[in-house]
């Protein structure tokens, strides 16, 4: 299976601030990378797909980059409903994997 | 909106059956442009994709898993099952139902419910 590495696994970072979320996939998938973000108690929910794509709906405050083996989440002027837990991942090769997820706090 | 809703016992006992359902709402499990699937996430630990169904009937399972799992839709009831066979308490974990599009990548989540296997 293709292994994903997210870094880092949390982060400290408060109102306004830009903060950037690593994923290296173990081998080559192209583009085939999805981000989602994930509030204890609630649904997940899908941000991005196709490494770049924002799915309907998300603000553009969102912004994924990368193709390969190494892709960035960038959150631009975090507001408080963005603290949460991010994670990546591939859908380049069966069965689909995940990163171990990122916790940004405040 | 689309929404996702699982539901299914809390407790099992461990070697017994788990059986989980997803009931859709706000669109139809017959629509062609997509899977329905199921993804598990122990406590404290990843995300563990376990499979997935086109409402035709044909799945995808992640081979981790495959000789213990099935899935099955029902298109009268818009809704989707998982079974899992054989527990341990390693299959103890939020399970989430999934839409699913095209190359395995997942755009709606149901809000996941715990599942504890223990005697």
């Amino acid at each position: 299976d293709i292994q994903m590495t997210q870094s880092p696994s949390s982060l400290s970072a408060s109102v306004g601030d830009r903060v950037s979320i690593t994923c290296r996939a173990s081998q080559d998938i192209s583009i085939y990378l999805a981000w989602f973000q994930q509030k204890p108690g609630k649904a997940p929910k899908s941000l991005i797909y196709a490494a770049s794509s924002l799915h309907s709906g998300v603000p553009s405050k969102f912004t994924g980059s990368g193709s390969g083996t190494d892709f960035t989440l960038t959150i631009t002027s975090l507001q408080p409903e963005d603290f949460a837990t991010y994670y990546c991942q591939q859908y380049h090769a069966y069965p689909p994997t995940f990163g171990g997820g990122t916790r940004v706090e405040i | 909106q689309l929404q996702l809703q699982e539901s299914g016992p809390g407790l099992v006992k461990p070697s017994e059956t788990l059986s989980l359902t997803c009931t859709v709402s706000g669109g139809s499990i017959s629509d062609s442009s997509y899977y329905w699937g199921w993804i598990r996430q122990p406590p404290g630990k990843g995300l563990e994709w376990i499979g997935s169904i086109y409402y035709s009937g044909s799945t995808h399972y992640n081979p981790s898993l495959k000789s213990r799992v099935t899935i099955s839709v029902d298109t009268s009831k818009n809704q989707f099952s998982l079974d899992l066979s054989s527990l341990t308490a390693a299959d103890t974990a939020v399970y989430h139902c999934v839409r699913v599009m095209g190359a395995h990548s997942v755009d709606y989540w149901g809000q996941g419910t715990l599942v504890t296997v223990s005697s």
